[in-house]
């Protein structure tokens, strides 16, 4: 099946730092790939559209400026998130969409930030 | 707003028995449905689909039921193994509004040995 990988699994940043979330469709091309945050114990919120080449769409109430995302080829999708602070402590996931409708989920990305 | 809901954040279910759990959604033009398993730590993993011009569906030990009536799914899972534990989402496929996948709340389902 359709693979789909986010590097880093994990990552702790210090307060007002930035650091970038990769999410990479291993063996289909994805024109379209969507990023997540989940807070425990709640559901997966959609942050952003993202397609390959253009701007993302984010949703009413995401940043823009602070989660920049940026899709720069058919397998690969980043999110940066910036200037970071503890609320943005999350489990951020991307999903890819692949040649039929179905997307694939990666497995997470779990930012702490002190 | 438009949302995927679920009745019962969370189902404590004997081994060996079946699982049901449920979902409301309130877009009646919504026309694809997904159910998701997520356990600790890690993405969702798909479970099994249906669309709208369907009332059931059949998987490995997995039924979706859909009721467009009262925009109501459920899924069951037969022979409820310790291995099911997990948060289970319903979620609502946007198809012509760039396929955007919506999440509803999640239960949890707990296996009693």
């Amino acid at each position: 099946g359709a693979v789909v990988s986010q590097h880093p699994s994990w990552v702790i940043c210090k307060s007002g730092t930035s650091v970038k979330i990769e999410c990479r469709s291993l063996d289909f091309q994805a024109t379209t790939m969507f990023w997540y945050r989940q807070f425990p114990k709640q559901s997966l919120m959609l942050m952003a559209t993202s397609n390959e080449g253009s701007k993302a769409t984010y949703e009413q109430g995401v940043e823009k400026d602070k989660f920049l995302i940026n899709h720069a080829s058919l397998t690969l999708s980043t999110l940066t998130v910036t200037s970071a602070h503890p609320e943005d402590s999350s489990f951020y996931i991307c999903s890819a969409k692949g040649q039929n409708y179905e997307q694939y989920f990666g497995p997470g990305t779990r930012l702490t930030v002190t | 707003g438009e949302s995927v809901g679920l009745h019962l954040p969370t189902l404590s279910v004997q081994e060996g028995d079946n699982s049901i759990i449920n979902c409301a959604y309130s877009n009646s033009a919504s026309d694809y449905f997904i159910w998701y398993k997520q356990e600790s730590g890690k993405g969702p993993q798909f479970i099994i689909d249906i669309r709208s011009n369907m009332d059931k569906r059949q998987g490995q030990r997995v039924t979706v039921l859909l009721n467009k009536t009262v925009k109501h799914l459920s899924l069951q899972i037969a022979a409820t193994q310790p291995g099911d534990s997990a948060v289970y989402f319903c979620a609502e496929n946007m198809m012509g509004r760039d396929d955007k996948i919506i999440f509803g709340k999640g239960t949890r389902l707990h296996i009693l040995p």
